[in-house]
């Protein structure tokens, strides 16, 4: 099955620690996109990338960095510089007119 | 700045009625516009995909306009059903060097039994 896969489904963080989230995707898009999604506030863009060994920050990339090494893979680093990083995050690719496709999203507490 | 906005917020209708969900948008220079259901503590699910050339898209109980001169598009949803309560979301792609999403807040649909 194509699909875009988010990992871990739940993870927590100390504080001063980064983390990384994982996805990955088989529907050979060219766009991938991370979002952050808190109650009441919608979705924002965090970081995207249209190719491979590029991308561009959204707009809440403080305290956040991504790769795109490969085109099936974004990963995304929650830094100790992002002083708020409890929320759902959210992966996306998208190619042209078939739209977006979203990941089932990881669920990132600071503990 | 690409601005998208949904309402109303919340919706809560009886099972069976019709209803219709708005979403407009600032930027004319759309290139799709989507619709998006989310259930709680749940990734997005994509519901329907209109282009800038097409005027509608209809799959099953739901039809989707899209008016590129209003900056408007709507979501109707026939014969609600208590399994379509979830959040309803729109998002507008630029296209080109703008492809980026831009996502409005969300329609938060009850649908009583």
């Amino acid at each position: 099955d194509g699909g875009i896969t988010q990992s871990p489904k739940y993870l927590f963080r100390k504080e001063g620690q980064n983390v990384t989230l994982s996805c990955e995707q088989n529907l050979n898009h060219d766009a991938m996109y991370w979002y952050r999604q808190d109650p009441g506030q919608g979705l924002r863009l965090i970081y995207y990338s249209q190719i491979v060994n590029d991308f561009q920050k959204g707009d809440i990339a403080e305290g956040y960095s991504v790769s795109r090494e490969k085109k099936e893979s974004f990963p995304l680093t929650v830094t100790s510089a992002q002083k708020n990083p409890t929320a759902f995050y959210l992966c996306a690719s998208s190619i042209g007119v078939r739209g977006a496709f979203f990941g089932q999203g990881t669920r990132l507490t600071v503990v | 700045k690409q601005e998208v906005t949904q309402i109303p917020a919340a919706l809560s209708v009886p099972e069976g009625e019709n209803l219709v969900l708005n979403c407009s948008f600032t930027d004319s220079a759309i290139y799709n516009l989507q619709w998006f259901r989310q259930d709680p503590g749940k990734g997005l699910t994509s519901l329907l995909l209109i282009q800038s050339s097409q005027r509608e898209q209809t799959s099953g109980r739901l039809n989707a306009s899209l008016d590129k001169s209003s900056g408007r598009s709507t979501l109707y949803i026939a014969a609600s059903q208590p399994g379509d309560s979830a959040t309803y979301l729109c998002a507008q792609d630029g296209g080109g060097s703008n492809y980026k999403l831009t996502f409005g807040k969300g329609t938060l649909l009850t649908v009583n039994p």
